[in-house]
C-alpha cells in the first residue's frame, strides 16, 4: 500500500513564478519528512526537510510546510528557475525507523 | 567527489542468470540503505545495514535477493536467477545515524 501519495506526476510553472509541489501520507506513525530533487540518471539529491513537530521550515527558495491533522505536506519554490526542472519526491519515516517511504514523484518544468 | 557511487551504472542479465550490484559509501557513514525504483515510481526500500550489521531486511522481495556488507563499508546486492520483474533501476544511499540519507546514481539492470 502506498503510504506516501503524490496526485499530481506534473506541473508546469513559468520562470519566476510559485511552485507548489503537494504530498498527502496515510501512516500516523510518520515524524520526519522530506523532499528529494532527482534529474534524469542520477540519484535523488536531498533538498528539505522538517520534523512533526514542526509546521514550516525554510532554507532559501525552498519552503516545506506540515499540516499533521490533514497529514498533508507542501513544497513552495519561489521563485522558480530553470534549474528547478526534475522530479520531486516526497518522504517520510516513522520514529526509531530509518527507512524511507517515497511517492510517486511529481516532475517540474519552469518554462522560460 | 566524496559521494556515493555504485557500479555498474548499467547491467543487461539474460533471464536467470545471478547479477551483483556495487554500492560504495559515503566514507564514515554508518547506515547504508538499498532501494528498487520501477519505472514512473519513487523508490522503495529493500534493506538497511547498521555498519556491517544488516538491522533490517523487510523489503527485499523473494529469496533470490541477498546484500552483504561485510567489513561495514562497501555493500553488495545480489540478485540470484534474475526475472523480468526485478527490472528496475537499484539505488544505495548512505548517511550518518539519524540524519538525511544521500543517493548514489544507481543502477539500472535491464533482465531480458
Amino acid at each position: 500500500d502506498q503510504q506516501v501519495k503524490q496526485n499530481s506526476p506534473s506541473l508546469s510553472v513559468q520562470e519566476g513564478r510559485i511552485s507548489i509541489l503537494n504530498c498527502d501520507y496515510t501512516n500516523s506513525m510518520f515524524d520526519y519528512f522530506l523532499w528529494y530533487k532527482k534529474y534524469p540518471a542520477e540519484g535523488p539529491t536531498f533538498l528539505i526537510s522538517i520534523s512533526s513537530i514542526k509546521d514550516k521550515n525554510e532554507d532559501g527558495r525552498f519552503t516545506v510546510f506540515l499540516n499533521k491533522s490533514a497529514k498533508h505536506l507542501s513544497l513552495h519554490i519561489v521563485p522558480s528557475q530553470p534549474g528547478d526542472s526534475a522530479v520531486y519526491f516526497c518522504a517520510a519515516s516513522a520514529l526509531d525507523d530509518y527507512k524511507l517511504s517515497f511517492g510517486a514523484g511529481t516532475t517540474v518544468t519552469v518554462r522560460a | 567527489g566524496a559521494g556515493v557511487s555504485q557500479s555498474p551504472r548499467y547491467k543487461v542479465a539474460k533471464r536467470g542468470q545471478d547479477v551483483a550490484l556495487r554500492c560504495d559509501p559515503i566514507s564514515g557513514h554508518v547506515s547504508l540503505f538499498w532501494y528498487q525504483q520501477a519505472l514512473g515510481q519513487g523508490p522503495e526500500f529493500l534493506t538497511y545495514f547498521q555498519n556491517e550489521a544488516q538491522l533490517d531486511k523487510s523489503g527485499l522481495p523473494s529469496d533470490r535477493f541477498f546484500a552483504e556488507r561485510p567489513e561495514g563499508s562497501v555493500s553488495t546486492l545480489k540478485i540470484q536467477r534474475t526475472q523480468q520483474e526485478d527490472s528496475a533501476v537499484y539505488l544505495c544511499a548512505s548517511s550518518r545515524l539519524a540524519s538525511e540519507q544521500y543517493f548514489g546514481p544507481g543502477t539500472r539492470l535491464t533482465v531480458t
